[in-house]
């Protein structure tokens, strides 16, 4: 199975500040790499998918870049929102693996 | 609106069996394959179970294969998971979830989750 590793585990940051959230898989998925938000009891939001497209009614200060094995999601201006777990996932394989998650936090 | 309800969670022993069910409204279900997702509180998501569209093709991760099956009724818009032999460690909360052709796979749409625990 394909394996993914996010970093960093936890992100402290404030209100307003850039973030950015690292995924690496342990092989070449190509661009088929989503990213999810997920709060406290709730289900997983897609917000990126094929690596770098915006899903429907996603703000525009979430981007992703990268392919390959090296994938990145930017957050340009935290909003108080923002505060949540992340989750990379590959979807080129049968088995689509996650990452183990970021949570951003309030600094 | 576009929705998955999940149901048939609960309590059970090791050993024992329970039946998930997935209620789709909104979509064309019979043209989307459809997956089982676990997340032990607290814990990270894993991919359990997938269906094509017609039903015809099934995958499963190597902790649950020979033990869960995943089945469809497209007629009643309707994904199940079938568990048998439950251990400690199926204990999580279980999503059912949409792959969307739109984004080439991607979960676009997602259920609430139900609750399954093992207990003695």
């Amino acid at each position: 199975d394909i394996q993914m590793t996010q970093s960093p585990s936890t992100l402290s940051a404030s209100v307003g500040d850039r973030v950015t959230i690292t995924c690496r898989a342990s092989q070449s998925v190509s661009t088929w790499l989503a990213w999810y938000q997920q709060k406290p009891g709730k289900a997983p939001k897609l917000l990126i998918y094929k690596a770098s497209s915006l899903q429907s009614g996603v703000p525009s200060r979430f981007s992703g870049s990268g392919s390959g094995t090296q994938f990145t999601l930017t957050i340009s201006s935290l909003q108080p929102d923002d505060f949540a777990t992340y989750y990379c996932q590959q979807y080129n394989s049968d088995s689509r693996t996650f990452g183990q998650g970021t949570k951003v936090e309030i600094k | 609106e576009v929705q998955l309800v999940e149901s048939g969670g609960g309590f059970v022993q090791p050993g024992g069996s329970l039946r998930l069910s997935c209620a789709a409204s909104g979509f064309t279900f019979s043209s989307y394959w459809m997956y089982w997702v676990r997340q032990v509180p607290g814990k990270g998501l894993v991919w359990v179970s997938r269906i094509n569209d017609d039903g015809s093709t099934t995958n499963y991760a190597d902790s649950v294969a020979g033990r869960f099956t995943i089945s469809r009724d497209n007629a009643r818009n309707t994904l199940s998971l079938q568990m048998n032999s439950l251990r400690a460690e199926d204990t999580a909360v279980y999503y059912c979830t949409r792959a969307s052709g739109t984004t080439g796979g991607a979960f676009d749409i997602w259920g609430q989750g139900t609750m399954v625990t093992l207990s003695a």
